[in-house]
C-alpha cells in the first residue's frame, strides 16, 4: 500500500530536549516535505527536498533541521524544541511537479 | 505573492443538501489548483486538482470544483452531502516548478446535520 509513515504520532516533552520526527514513504518519490498546521493559519511548509540531500528552506524554518540521506526517508529534527513549536506537523511526498498527492497521518507535538 | 483565501471557517449543511466552499486565490499567472481534506485525527487527502484544460474536474467521493480565472476562484462543490463528509476542507495553490510549494487556505469545517 502507498503511504507516508510518520512517527511518533502523539509526543509531549519538554523545552530544549531534542526530539527527532521519522518520516518514510514507500512510493519511491523524490520529493518531500514537512508542514506544521495551527489553527487559524492552515498549514505552512517548514522545509522540503527535491531529492537525495538536496533540501531547502520553506516559509518556516526557524526552531528545525531536517535531512535527506535516502531517498525514502525525511526526518525532522527539533534541537532545541519550545513551547510555540507545539503545532501538528506533517510530511508528504510526492512525484515533483505541482502535485503533493499524499500525506503522512500528523504527529501531534507538545512541547511543555 | 502567492495566497489562498477560505472566507467560510465554519459552515453547516443538512445531510442530502448541496454543498459549496469558497475559495478565492491571488497569484499572477494560472496557478496549479487543489482541494483536499482532513478528517478528525487523519492527514490531509487530496480530493482534486486543476493544472490546465477544462475548468471543471472531478475529484473523489463525488466532488466537484470550477476554476474561474474572471474571478480568481475555485470553488468545491457536491451535489449532495453525506454525513461521512463532515471533515475541514482545505484549497490551496501551487506555482509548480522546481519548488513544488503548497500555499493552504486557513481551511473550512464542514458539520453536516442528520
Amino acid at each position: 500500500e502507498a503511504q507516508v509513515t510518520q512517527n511518533p504520532r502523539y509526543l509531549i516533552t519538554v523545552t530544549g530536549k531534542k526530539l527527532t520526527v521519522t518520516c518514510s514513504q514507500n512510493m519511491n518519490h523524490e520529493y518531500m516535505s514537512w508542514y506544521r498546521q495551527d489553527p487559524g493559519l492552515g498549514l505552512r511548509q517548514i522545509y522540503y527536498s527535491m531529492n537525495v540531500e538536496v533540501t531547502d528552506k520553506g516559509d518556516v524554518p526557524e526552531g528545525y533541521k531536517v535531512s535527506r540521506k535516502e531517498k525514502r526517508n525525511f526526518p525532522l529534527i527539533l534541537e532545541s524544541p519550545s513551547p510555540n513549536q507545539t503545532s501538528l506537523y506533517f510530511c508528504a511526498s510526492g512525484l515533483g511537479g505541482a502535485a503533493l498527492a499524499f500525506f503522512g497521518q500528523g504527529t501531534r507535538l507538545t512541547v511543555v | 505573492a502567492q495566497s489562498v483565501t477560505q472566507p467560510d471557517i465554519h459552515i453547516t449543511v443538512s445531510e442530502g443538501a448541496s454543498l459549496e466552499l469558497r475559495c478565492n486565490y491571488s497569484y499572477g499567472a494560472t496557478p496549479y489548483l487543489f482541494w483536499y481534506v482532513q478528517s478528525p485525527g487523519q492527514g490531509l487527502q487530496l480530493l482534486l486538482k486543476y493544472f490546465s484544460g477544462d475548468t471543471l474536474v472531478q475529484g473523489i467521493k463525488g466532488f466537484e470544483a470550477e476554476f474561474k480565472r474572471s474571478q480568481s476562484s475555485f470553488n468545491l462543490r457536491k451535489p449532495s452531502v453525506h454525513w461521512s463528509d463532515a471533515a475541514e476542507y482545505f484549497c490551496a495553490v501551487s506555482s509548480g516548478g522546481a519548488t513544488n510549494k503548497l500555499i493552504f487556505g486557513t481551511g473550512t469545517l464542514l458539520a453536516v446535520q442528520p
